[in-house]
């Protein structure tokens, strides 16, 4: 079954601002992974945030975990057009070694 | 360096009709997957293995099995293919470990299963 669940389920933003997506998962977790898939394309890993970390940037992505609210949200700033995916997060459970389970995803669309 | 490699990209299958989906990775991962990957449904973890000769069931395991006689090789084996099976199936790799790492994905096999 789904851990995460994205929310929103599709967002439609102007060339230039931000993006935010969210995150909440069920249970407790070793960390946090989010991905981007282009259309017809396999995941691309963007980035990963660990349980005992609360922030992490990388260049234009913003990650924030909250795991007091069982939640993340992953910010892009000043979208481009190539920013068009669909992301997810995926979670990791206490071990770290046991298998990611992926939400449904966010479908973003970036309008030139 | 390749990374994961699966082929093939495109198959369609006749119900009843067994195949292999194929999947390699030259990155020296001990961890491999499999997933399908569904309109709306996300992504749903089919089998995975945490090295050579181990296997485990994930969330949707009916109708397919799985070997690890390699480290690089983690084939995806229908044993009689149905439509529901109709999907596009990813296999990924990563480093194992306590900590956790990034999964590097193949482009996918597209299957259809008329």
């Amino acid at each position: 079954s789904q851990q995460g669940e994205e929310d929103p389920q599709a967002l439609s933003i102007q060339e230039g601002e931000n993006a935010t997506m969210n995150c909440s998962y069920k249970t407790s977790i070793n960390n946090l992974q989010w991905y981007r898939q282009n259309s017809g394309r396999g995941l691309v890993h963007l980035i990963l945030i660990r349980s005992n970390e609360r922030e992490k940037h990388s260049g234009r992505l913003r990650v924030t975990l909250d795991t007091s609210k069982k939640s993340s949200s992953l910010l892009i700033t000043a979208s481009r057009a190539a920013d068009t995916a669909s992301y997810f997060c995926a979670t990791a459970g206490h071990s770290g070694n046991t298998p990611l389970v992926f939400g449904k995803g966010t479908r973003l669309s970036v309008i030139a | 360096n390749a990374g994961v490699t699966q082929t093939p990209k495109f198959q369609v299958l006749k119900t009843g009709q067994s195949m292999t989906l194929q999947c390699a990775q030259d990155m020296n991962h001990e961890y491999m997957s499999w997933y399908r990957q569904d309109p709306g449904m996300g992504l749903r973890l089919i089998h995975y293995s945490v090295g050579a000769g181990i296997t485990d069931q994930g969330e949707v395991p009916n109708g397919y099995n799985v070997s690890r006689s390699t480290t690089e090789d983690f084939p995806l084996r229908l044993l009689s293919a149905a439509p529901s099976q109709t999907s596009v199936y990813f296999c990924a790799s990563s480093y194992s470990g306590r900590h956790g790492s990034g999964y590097t994905f193949g482009s996918g096999t597209r299957l259809t299963v008329v």
